[in-house]
């Protein structure tokens, strides 16, 4: 059964620093691999998606990388801003096994930029 | 203006009531999910429908109904046999299900429901 693991589970930062989110999966027969923002009593927005041929996908400050054969992926964020608060979660579309055709998520990364 | 709606944002329910929570889109997606999402932890399937008239378990379907009547609509029932049903309830679509093929779309989100049990 898929898992999937996002470290650290809270991450708080001055503004403009730049920083890494990670997320791990334990199987990699996956389609694609997407990362969404989720403000505090909202839905999911979604950031990146990339595809399980790709290696990774870029918008704005947003770099998001995908090592499928070792099932990792980060998330990198330039100069951050308190904008970027947000809880950060990982999800694997599932190629195999029980859970195809459905998304595993992350239990997320709750992030804080500070003034 | 395409997008997803749930309702109510909001929701309070008695021990032992069943209760219904509203899910809308307009963006002509074929396929619609429920999601339970509980503090710390990350989004759960409870139940998804690929096309109207058709819909399957997901992994915590228990206590928990669904109907898919009609393109736009996928709402979900909470039964009293659903024993911690206090949560944040996220609807979803997506332009095609999994086992349609074109694995490449994205899931759009609701605002979310938060369901609390009195």
């Amino acid at each position: 059964k898929q898992e999937v693991t996002q470290i650290p589970a809270a991450l708080s930062v001055p503004e403009g620093e730049n920083l890494v989110l990670n997320c791990s999966f334990t199987d990699s027969a996956i389609y694609n691999l997407q990362w969404f923002r989720q403000d505090p009593g909202k839905g999911l927005t979604s950031l990146l998606l990339i595809q399980s041929s790709q290696r990774e996908q870029t918008s704005g400050r947003l770099n998001a990388s995908l090592d499928k054969s070792s099932g990792r992926s980060t998330l990198y964020i330039a100069a951050s801003q308190p904008g970027d608060s947000a809880t950060y979660l990982c999800a694997v579309l599932n190629a195999g096994g029980t859970s195809y055709g459905k998304l595993t998520f992350g239990q997320g990364t709750i992030l804080t930029v500070h003034p | 203006d395409g997008g997803i709606t749930q309702s109510p944002k909001y929701l309070f329910r008695k021990e032992g009531q069943n209760v219904t929570l509203s899910c809308e889109q307009n963006l002509n997606h074929d396929a619609m999910y429920w999601y339970r999402q509980d503090p710390g932890q990350g989004l759960r399937l409870i139940y998804y429908s690929q096309i109207v008239n058709d819909f399957q378990k997901g992994d915590i379907a228990e206590g928990y109904s669904v109907s898919r009547e009609k393109k736009e609509s996928f709402p979900l029932t909470v039964t009293s046999a659903q024993k911690n049903p206090t949560a944040f309830y996220l609807c979803a679509s997506s332009i095609v299900g999994g086992m349609a093929g074109g694995f490449t779309d994205t899931q759009y989100f609701g605002p979310g429901t938060r369901l609390t049990v009195l």
